[in-house]
């Protein structure tokens, strides 16, 4: 079983729908989760951080948190064709575990 | 570019010749990470650094890669006789501290192509 599960899509959406992003992790004292975007030969970019079960919503993105389930999503509302790139979940845990793992990515396709 | 610098951005190397390649942190940050990346695959953490100090190697091949964070200076990344299947993308982060909520900013990466 992998650490960090995503599915690798392709996932494509129309212009304006939600696009609704998952991810499992394996380790039950995981307590950081994040999310990346990285375009194709491009860096991978910070876009939300999530460490309590719940929502969290920042502008048209928002992150949620089931530790229980050991599941974090990531929905993007009123999604645009610029945010056609892969998104990277990634879990890091204390104490003493420093690592960040990173799933292999969901690719998303917006369709204009 | 008060951000992550990554550099070279491209290397080509031969077979069996050595790839250095080199990271400055942001500012402020003292944790350095080193990850690779082959196409459409996921980051695989290779290395994590402060400064003098390797914290966790975990992800390192057991022969011809080595890291370092020297007091002054970037940090580098080393690999020694190349082959074709280290041809990747190698990524660098940083972050303030060594805490699991303090999030990674990302370098734009070295693309080392193997010939």
């Amino acid at each position: 079983q992998k650490e960090v599960e995503q599915n690798s899509g392709p996932l494509s959406v129309p212009e304006g729908a939600i696009a609704s992003l998952n991810c499992t992790y394996s380790d039950r004292v995981s307590q950081s989760f994040f999310w990346y975007r990285q375009y194709s030969g491009k860096s991978p970019e910070l876009i939300m951080s999530i460490y309590s079960n719940g929502d969290k919503e920042d502008g048209r993105f928002t992150a949620q948190l089931n530790k229980a389930s050991q599941y974090v999503s990531l929905l993007i509302r009123d999604s645009q064709p610029s945010d056609s790139a892969t998104y990277l979940c990634a879990v890091a845990r204390d104490p003493g575990g420093f690592k960040t793992i990173f799933g292999a990515g969901t690719r998303l396709f917006v369709k204009a | 570019n008060a951000g992550v610098m990554q550099n070279p951005r491209h290397l080509v190397r031969r077979r069996g010749q050595e790839a250095r390649l080199r990271c400055s942190p942001m500012k402020g940050h003292s944790h350095v990470y080193w990850y690779r990346q082959l196409p459409e695959e996921g980051l695989k953490f290779m290395v994590y650094l402060q400064k003098e100090n390797i914290i966790d190697e975990s992800g390192m091949p057991k022969e011809r890669f080595s890291a370092e964070f020297p007091k002054e200076g970037p940090s580098i990344l080393r690999i020694q006789q190349v082959v074709r299947g280290d041809s990747a993308a190698y990524f660098c982060a940083s972050s303030p501290g060594a805490g699991s909520n303090q999030p990674q900013h990302f370098g734009d990466g070295t693309r080392l192509s193997i010939l």
